[in-house]
């Protein structure tokens, strides 16, 4: 139990539509990071959120985007969904001088 | 930029046997170094870290890695395993921006399957 949630579990989505995924970090935790893990494949950096700023961004299109919220919510958004975007994405928080990320459980998202 | 290189996609092992999961990464400057497990269908557990320190690092559920900086290698092993030990085992090395660590840099993974 890392304390991080994620919503839906599993989701299925239709090429060319936009998705919102959600993330609950644990009480204090400032920083959220967002990685998508494509099937047999390690999980990959989109971004990461310090005090609801993007402090920095992987390798993807201006289509990935985010929120963070004050109350240690976050969404990931994907617009122009692509059959590639199909994945597992996992949220991950840490706290203020921490050295350890805690990870949810994920969103599989399935793209058709 | 950072990388992870996981030597072995799979490695099978009968029950009690001693394991190790190789890791090697390549970095310009000093990073953390994580192992992370994970089991069918959900996140990611944290194994050990390396942050600092003694080279040996000792984990959860009887796991150890040893730093070897020379070699640039973060290796995890285990002297005895059991079935449940069976997952998905992800090397990490992270950035470290502004004194804190920042984006983690996965390998692509090891299937650890043990068989009675």
């Amino acid at each position: 139990e890392t304390g991080v949630t994620q919503s839906p579990t599993h989701l299925i989505k239709t090429r060319g539509q936009q998705v919102t995924l959600r993330c609950s970090s644990q009480s204090g935790h400032n920083t959220v990071s967002w990685y998508q893990q494509a099937l047999g494949q390690g999980p990959q950096f989109i971004f990461q959120y310090y005090r609801e700023e993007e402090n920095g961004r992987g390798n993807f299109p201006p289509r990935f985007s985010g929120l963070q919220f004050p109350n240690y919510s976050s969404e990931l958004n994907v617009n122009a969904l692509e059959l590639d975007d199909s994945a597992l994405y996992l949220c991950a928080s840490k706290g203020q001088g921490g050295t350890e990320a805690f990870f949810g459980q994920g969103t599989r998202l399935t793209v058709v | 930029a950072q990388s992870v290189t996981q030597l072995d996609s799979q490695v099978p092992v009968f029950e009690e046997a001693p394991v190790e999961l190789r890791c090697n990464y390549s970095s310009s400057v000093s990073v953390y170094l994580f192992w992370y497990v994970q089991y069918p269908n959900q996140g990611l557990q944290l194994l050990l870290k390396y942050l600092s320190g003694s080279t040996l690092v000792k984990g959860i559920n009887g796991f150890e890695a040893e730093f070897n900086k020379s070699q640039t290698s973060f290796h995890l092993r285990k002297p005895s395993v059991h079935i449940s030990d069976t997952a998905e085992y992800f090397c990490a090395v992270s950035d470290l921006k502004g004194g804190s660590n920042y984006k983690l840099t996965f390998g692509k993974g090891t299937l650890l399957t043990v068989n009675p």
